[in-house]
């Protein structure tokens, strides 16, 4: 069994849905979160980071963690073509330490 | 800022040959990583460095690779010899301690024939 599963998609959306992501994780150790994006033929770059439960807001973006259920998830509100890309949740035990990566989400954002 | 430096872009070589990826990381990033990203097992951390010195490497698939940090504004990672399981992005990546924003090279396509 995988550390962390994530859906690897395709999920298509048309444009000024809100996408729905989720990763689910088996090691209670983890304690940080993040949500990387990463564009075709480019390396991921972070989105958004989190270290406790609960939600965290950054313009269109929503991130939540629910440690007691290991179930993280980033909402993207008013989605845009733009946002056509793959979503990896990361995860990390203690700051300063390596990142595990789940698989990707694939997202299309139809105009 | 030119972010993170990784060369070649595209690699195609022969199995059997050896083949050596380079990566600048950005200036004063104390941590470097080396991932591998495929279809089937996603991103994978192969190594990581440290103030120049490895600290973990777990994740080399075998004694066939071997990454080195001369000094910190350079590192290589050498597949020698290369076989067609190898074909891959690898990708670079630096961060500042304690810090989760890694930025990433735009990677190495690597395929062995």
């Amino acid at each position: 069994q995988k550390e962390v599963e994530q859906d690897p998609g395709p999920l298509s959306v048309p444009e000024g849905a809100i996408v729905s992501l989720n990763c689910t994780y088996s090691n209670s150790a983890f304690q940080y979160f993040m949500w990387y994006r990463q564009y075709s033929r480019k390396g991921p770059e972070l989105l958004m980071y989190t270290y406790s439960s609960g939600n965290k807001e950054d313009g269109r973006f929503t991130a939540q963690v629910d440690k007691s259920s290991k179930y993280i998830s980033l909402f993207i509100r008013d989605s845009q073509p733009s946002d056509s890309a793959t979503y990896l949740c990361a995860l990390c035990r203690a700051a300063g330490n390596k990142l595990t990566f789940g698989g990707g989400t694939r997202v299309l954002v139809k105009p | 800022d030119a972010g993170v430096i990784q060369s070649p872009r595209h690699e195609v070589t022969e199995m059997g040959q050896e083949v050596t990826l380079r990566c600048k990381p950005i200036s004063g990033h104390d941590y470097l990583f080396w991932y591998r990203q495929t279809m089937m097992r996603g991103l994978e951390l192969l190594i990581y460095f440290n103030n120049n010195v490895p600290i973990d490497d777990s994740g080399m698939p075998e004694d066939r690779f071997s990454a080195k940090m001369p000094n910190a504004s350079f590192s290589t990672l050498k597949i020698q010899p290369s076989e067609p399981r190898d074909s891959a992005v690898y990708f670079c990546a630096s961060s500042r301690d304690r810090a989760f924003a890694y930025t990433f090279g735009s990677g190495t396509r690597l395929t062995v024939v």
